[in-house]
């Protein structure tokens, strides 16, 4: 049980390329979000999707889009990227449904992505 | 949302009781409070939830008044290894997928 992964761990893009972040969960979990945190702030919410199929805007969604695929995977992609992107990006997953605490969500381990 | 505020930064003594409070005056009657803790490097992780009164487990304790419009966190004998920033978060405690945000975070630094 692997619990929430994220790839790549690491990536160094110049302005303007492309890349998608891609997350699984294995957990069997509803919902999925992700995150970015810039040194030494909080976390921000990006996109999140409710269940398979389904995906809303959360805080910053500019310059992102997402794919909820299926239920397990949730990717993040970044159509031309700009320095203002580089941050730490956390995938996570939530249970929700018939199972308590719902707000209890589960991290990956981050994408340090720099662009330059 | 609710939002929530949090002091930036605490510092305590290992072996010590920290309290952290999270004041969140527009909570509305569907939601509930809960704490994360992220280390440096790391994704946050859950500590706990509650919704009213006093909710404790093998990590800490959550204080919620009646009016719920503050929490407090209260971690017993802190050691070293307590030094990570902690997260209040607000939301409905629902099964429909909701928008979980973190507000700042507070930065505990647990000195020996």
């Amino acid at each position: 049980n692997a619990g929430v992964t994220q790839t790549p761990k690491f990536q160094v893009l110049k302005t303007g390329q492309s890349m998608t972040l891609q997350c699984a969960q294995d957990m069997n979990h509803n919902s999925m979000y992700w995150y970015r945190q810039d040194p030494g702030m909080g976390l921000r919410l990006i996109y999140y999707s409710a269940s398979e199929g389904t995906t809303d805007k959360g805080e910053v969604p500019n310059g992102y889009n997402v794919s909820r695929l299926n239920k397990r995977e949730f990717s993040l992609r970044l159509e031309s990227a700009a320095p203002s992107q580089t941050s730490v990006y956390f995938c996570a997953s939530r249970a929700g449904q018939g199972k308590v605490p719902y707000n209890e969500q589960f991290f990956g381990p981050g994408t340090r992505l720099t662009v330059l | 949302l609710a939002k929530t505020t949090q002091p930036i930064s605490m510092d305590s003594y290992e072996g010590q009781e920290v309290n952290i409070t999270c004041s969140h005056n527009n909570i509305a009657t569907n939601d509930y409070i809960t704490w994360y803790q992220q280390f440096p490097s790391q994704g946050p992780r859950f500590i706990i939830q509650g919704y009213k009164t006093k909710v404790t487990n093998e990590v800490a304790s959550l204080f919620i008044p009646a009016d719920r419009k503050s929490s407090t966190l209260s971690l017993p004998r802190v050691s070293l290894s307590d030094t990570a920033v902690y997260y209040c978060l607000v939301a409905a405690n629902n099964n429909a997928g909701n928008m979980l945000t973190f507000g700042g975070g507070t930065r505990l630094m647990v000195k020996p």
